[in-house]
């Protein structure tokens, strides 16, 4: 059984921090990785994608990822009150089919 | 270019009863994907079809079923109705079957069991 771990949260940060959220997964043989962002009573929207080991940016987004730890991150910086919203964590195999994670639940306080 | 589309957006259903929910991927996106997503958790599998062909599914009872067809619209069914069914219902298009490059999800139909 896959699977892919977050802490629910929620991360309270206040207004311009980093905001780092974590995500573990079991399936050694994992390939792709992705972070989606849920605003309540919405649907998820993908942020990024990585698929090989360090760090990729994008804009005020940056996703780490250690395969030898199985580990991905999301690092936020210069956090606003709008990413306030769950974020989905989802990791792929071989069969390219992805497993989500429960997400964790972000909250930028002013 | 119009987003995946998804109906109804909301549905109230009684036990026991039969439901059917419709998914229109993006132009030129040949693979459909169901998640179902209960309050709190993250999506959960159901079903992948790529060119009207399962591709994968979830582990999910025989209540639920699904097909895609020639214009790769998609359709999920789920049989007798169980509270436990209440949740959003998520359709993902991709442009293929290898998911490279992440999906893009319908905003969902709500459904309520009662």
């Amino acid at each position: 059984q896959k699977e892919v771990e977050q802490n629910s949260g929620p991360l309270s940060v206040p207004e311009g921090a980093i905001a780092s959220l974590n995500c573990t997964y079991s399936d050694r043989g994992s390939q792709s990785f992705f972070w989606y962002r849920q605003y309540s009573g919405k649907s998820p929207e993908l942020i990024m994608f990585i698929y090989s080991n360090g760090d990729k940016e994008d804009g005020r987004f940056t996703a780490q990822l250690n395969k030898a730890s199985q580990y991905v991150s999301l690092l936020i910086r210069d956090s606003q009150p709008s990413d306030s919203a769950t974020y989905l964590c989802a990791v792929t195999g071989g069969s390219y089919i992805p497993t989500f994670g429960r997400g964790t639940s972000l909250i930028v306080h002013p | 270019d119009a987003g995946v589309t998804q109906s109804p957006t909301h549905l109230i259903k009684t036990r026991g009863q039969q439901v059917t929910l419709r998914c229109s991927p993006i132009s030129g996106h040949k693979s459909v994907s169901w998640y179902q997503q209960v309050l709190g958790q993250g999506p959960q599998f159901i079903f992948q079809y790529y060119e009207k062909e399962e591709r994968g599914r979830g582990n999910f009872p025989d209540r639920f079923s699904a097909r895609q067809f020639p214009n790769y619209s998609s359709e999920l069914n789920v049989n007798a109705l169980l509270l436990g069914d209440s949740a959003l219902y998520l359709c993902a298009s991709s442009l293929s079957d290898s998911f490279n490059y992440g999906y893009t999800f319908g905003s969902g139909t709500r459904l309520t069991v009662v």
